[in-house]
C-alpha cells in the first residue's frame, strides 16, 4: 500500500513571491506518477502537474515546478510569482505504474495543503 | 466540450434513509473512479469501473455502499441506510482508459446526512 504525507496543514504567501509546498510518499513500486491537485472552493479538483519516476527531470509547468528526490521519497511543489488565484487547497497523489507507464488508475491522496496568497 | 458533471450538487438527508448520486463522465470516457473526501481530508478511493464492470471495489468502506455504471457511461453510487459518518464530498473522475494517467474530476456532491 501507498501513503502519501503532507505536513503543513497549511501556508501562506505575499503576490508575485515564491512558496514551496513540501510532500513524502512510500511505496514499494518501481514505477509510479506523483501530482499535484489544486483544489479550490468550487471543489473542482484541478490538475497542476505531474511526474513519472522513471524521468529523472523535474517537470515544470509555466510558474509551477517540482523537486521529486526519487531516493528520498519527496515531491516538493514550487510556485513562482504567485498570484491571488492560487489561493486554494493544494493535494499530492500517487498512481502506481508499469514499466511501460501504463497507470493502474486510482489515486492515493495527501491530507492537503491549505494556501492563502496575500496581495 | 464538456467535463465531467455530477447531480446534485447538495444533497441533504436524514439519517437511515437511502441516497442516489449520478456522475456523467467526459464523453467516450471509459474508466470512471469515485472517491470520497471528508472535511479538511484528502479523497479516498472507493471504486473504478472500465467500462460496464467495477474493476476495483477494494475502497468501499461496507455493503451499504454499492455502484452501477450499466451502460458503461453514466455512473450512479447508491447508500443504503446512510449514517452521520457518510457525510462527505463524493467525487467522480473519468479517464480515457485505465492504463491513462489523467484523471478528470466532476465538482462533487456533497452529501449531508442529519
Amino acid at each position: 500500500a501507498q501513503t502519501v504525507t503532507q505536513s503543513q496543514p497549511e501556508m501562506s504567501v505575499q503576490e508575485a513571491e515564491t512558496v514551496t509546498l513540501s510532500c513524502t510518499y512510500d511505496t514499494s513500486e518501481n514505477n509510479y506518477y506523483l501530482f499535484w491537485y489544486k483544489q479550490p472552493p468550487s471543489r473542482q479538483m484541478i490538475l497542476v502537474i505531474r511526474q513519472e519516476a522513471y524521468k529523472q527531470q523535474n517537470a515544470t509547468e509555466n510558474r509551477f515546478s517540482v523537486n521529486f528526490q526519487k531516493a528520498a521519497k519527496s515531491f516538493s511543489l514550487k510556485i513562482s510569482d504567485s498570484q491571488l488565484g492560487d489561493t486554494a487547497m493544494y493535494f499530492c497523489a500517487f498512481m502506481p505504474a508499469n514499466a511501460g507507464g501504463t497507470s493502474y488508475g486510482k489515486l492515493t491522496f495527501g491530507q492537503g495543503t491549505i494556501l492563502t496568497v496575500h496581495p | 466540450g464538456a467535463g465531467v458533471s455530477q447531480t446534485p450538487s447538495n444533497k441533504v438527508t436524514e439519517k437511515g434513509k437511502y441516497v442516489e448520486l449520478r456522475c456523467d463522465p467526459i464523453s467516450g470516457h471509459t474508466a470512471l473512479y469515485w472517491y470520497r473526501q471528508s472535511l479538511g481530508q484528502g479523497p479516498e478511493f472507493l471504486i473504478y469501473f472500465q467500462g460496464t464492470g467495477a474493476a476495483d471495489d477494494s475502497g468501499l468502506p461496507n455493503d451499504r455502499f454499492f455502484a452501477v455504471r450499466p451502460e458503461g457511461s453514466v455512473s450512479t453510487l447508491k447508500i443504503q441506510r446512510t449514517e452521520r459518518g457518510d457525510s462527505a464530498v463524493y467525487l467522480c473522475a473519468s479517464s480515457s482508459y485505465v492504463g491513462s494517467n489523467e484523471q478528470f474530476f466532476g465538482p462533487g456532491t456533497r452529501l449531508t446526512v442529519l
